[in-house]
């Protein structure tokens, strides 16, 4: 079966520091990947998906990276943290192909910037 | 451009009423459907989809979604409530056509359930 692990599950960072989320899908091979951010009465945002390795799209402008260094892993990153940039953020893939909207979701990362 | 609206950031029930949360999408052509729950701290789950078959989908835990195209509805019910249901709830699509179908998400309505 398939299973998907991101971590770390909690993370509070100063403004200013880097970041490094990292996502791991066991189970299958060449899923679409996806980091989302959650943030409190403003639903899901999509930040990042891919479909293949270093085949990365930005949904949008921001102080975040992702980078799919292998099949199976997708990272998050930034430089420089700001403080908008605080929330819950969820790593998810889908099966490859046409894209029917089914999603399996990480356990999500909160984090916090002081 | 397509669009998903969830009625109601905050629904609260009495533990055995009925539940139920509603979405509406905008689209020219019948989408794809989805509800997704959150419990705290957790990533989402997805409950039911509507992929164009019958119109009214069973999901998991009790849950049930009837896909209404002349009302551009698809309302989330479950006939009693239990405590174990309170959570997020997300409602989101998938267009039919065209080159985009990545999900469009609804805002999400929190589900409370009352001892």
């Amino acid at each position: 079966s398939q299973t998907i692990h991101q971590w770390p599950a909690t993370l509070v960072q100063p403004v200013g520091s880097p970041l490094s989320l990292e996502c791991t899908v066991e189970g299958t091979s060449n899923p679409n990947l996806y980091w989302y951010r959650q943030a409190a009465g403003r639903g899901l945002q999509l930040l990042f998906y891919s479909i293949g390795i270093d085949q990365i799209s930005s949904e949008v402008p921001q102080n975040l990276s992702a980078s799919r260094p292998q099949d199976r892993q997708f990272i998050l990153s930034s430089k420089k943290l700001l403080l908008s940039d605080s929330g819950f953020y969820l790593c998810a893939w889908s099966k490859v192909g046409f894209d029917t909207g089914e999603l399996f979701f990480g356990e999500g990362s909160r984090l916090t910037v002081l | 451009a397509q669009s998903v609206t969830q009625l109601g950031s905050h629904v609260s029930v009495s533990e055995g009423a009925l539940v139920l949360l509603r979405c509406n999408y905008s689209s020219s052509v019948p989408p794809y459907l989805f509800w997704y729950v959150q419990y705290p701290n957790q990533g989402l789950q997805l409950l039911l989809k509507y992929t164009s078959a019958a119109t009214l989908v069973k999901g998991i835990n009790g849950f049930e979604a009837e896909f209404k195209k002349s009302e551009t509805s698809f309302h989330l019910t479950k006939p009693s409530a239990h405590m174990s249901d309170a959570a997020e709830y997300f409602c989101a699509v998938v267009p039919w056509a065209g080159n985009n179908r990545k999900l469009i998400w609804g805002l999400g309505t929190s589900l409370a359930v009352n001892p």
